[in-house]
């Protein structure tokens, strides 16, 4: 069946990276957009980014600008982000989620089951 | 950014009553080959979020027919005709008109 499949839950400290790995299965991985959307303990989403793995296009939320990167091995049909200089506000469950081509259906169809990224010294 | 609004942010329902969820998006969502960029979503407990509703008003595959969307421009509205157990969680609706995308504040729903 169709899913994204996250890597496990990462414990990091103050001023480290992260890298997340997202990968698809039950479909052609580059024919569908992958976003990356973050949601603290208790708190609403958060969209961080977008990339099309088939050009490897990227786009990113401002208030991640120079910190997040969004890359794939289409091989393997995995996207990662990694998020570096890593705060305690960083804490959060890490989604991916997918996006379909063109205008048919414009939204986050499939989702990863998350992975909590904890920040702390 | 387009800034999203939902009211209310919290909503306690009986069994088998209808439930309705408000979403005010800062700039209109009409796209300009005519569809609307609106997304409805539902964050069950302890769950990722699922694709209820696109395009303002589309149900997606195997949403149950009770909900439904309605909406144009900025004003948007989910409904559940009778809400079951099951749909308790947080809602949360996102526009997909342009970059970033931005998502409502989100409104949890429980039942009395």
């Amino acid at each position: 069946q169709v899913q994204l499949v996250q890597s496990g839950a990462e414990v990091k400290k103050p001023g480290a990276s992260v890298k997340v790995s997202c990968k698809a299965s039950g479909y052609t991985f580059t024919s569908y957009d992958i976003n990356w959307v973050r949601q603290a303990t208790g708190q609403g989403l958060e969209w961080m980014g977008w990339m099309n793995p088939n050009s490897g296009n990227t786009g990113y939320a401002q208030k991640f600008q120079g910190r997040v990167t969004i890359t794939r091995n289409t091989s393997i049909s995995t996207a990662y982000m990694e998020l570096s200089s890593l705060r305690s506000e960083d804490t959060a469950v890490y989604y991916c989620a997918r996006d379909p081509p063109g205008r048919d259906l414009d939204a986050f169809d499939i989702w990863g089951q998350g992975t909590m990224v904890t920040v702390s010294s | 950014d387009i800034l999203m609004t939902q009211t209310p942010l919290s909503l306690s329902v009986t069994p088998g009553q209808p439930a309705s969820i408000s979403c005010k998006s800062g700039q209109s969502l009409l796209h300009s080959d005519g569809k609307t960029s609106l997304n409805w979503y539902l964050q069950k407990p302890g769950q990722s979020p699922q694709l209820l509703i696109y395009d303002a008003s589309n149900r997606f595959s195997g949403v149950p027919d009770r909900f439904s969307g309605s909406g144009s421009g900025t004003d948007f509205t989910l409904k559940i005709s009778r809400v079951e157990a099951e749909d308790v969680g947080v809602y949360y609706c996102m526009q997909s008109i342009q970059l970033p995308r931005t998502f409502g504040q989100g409104t949890k729903v429980d039942i009395k």
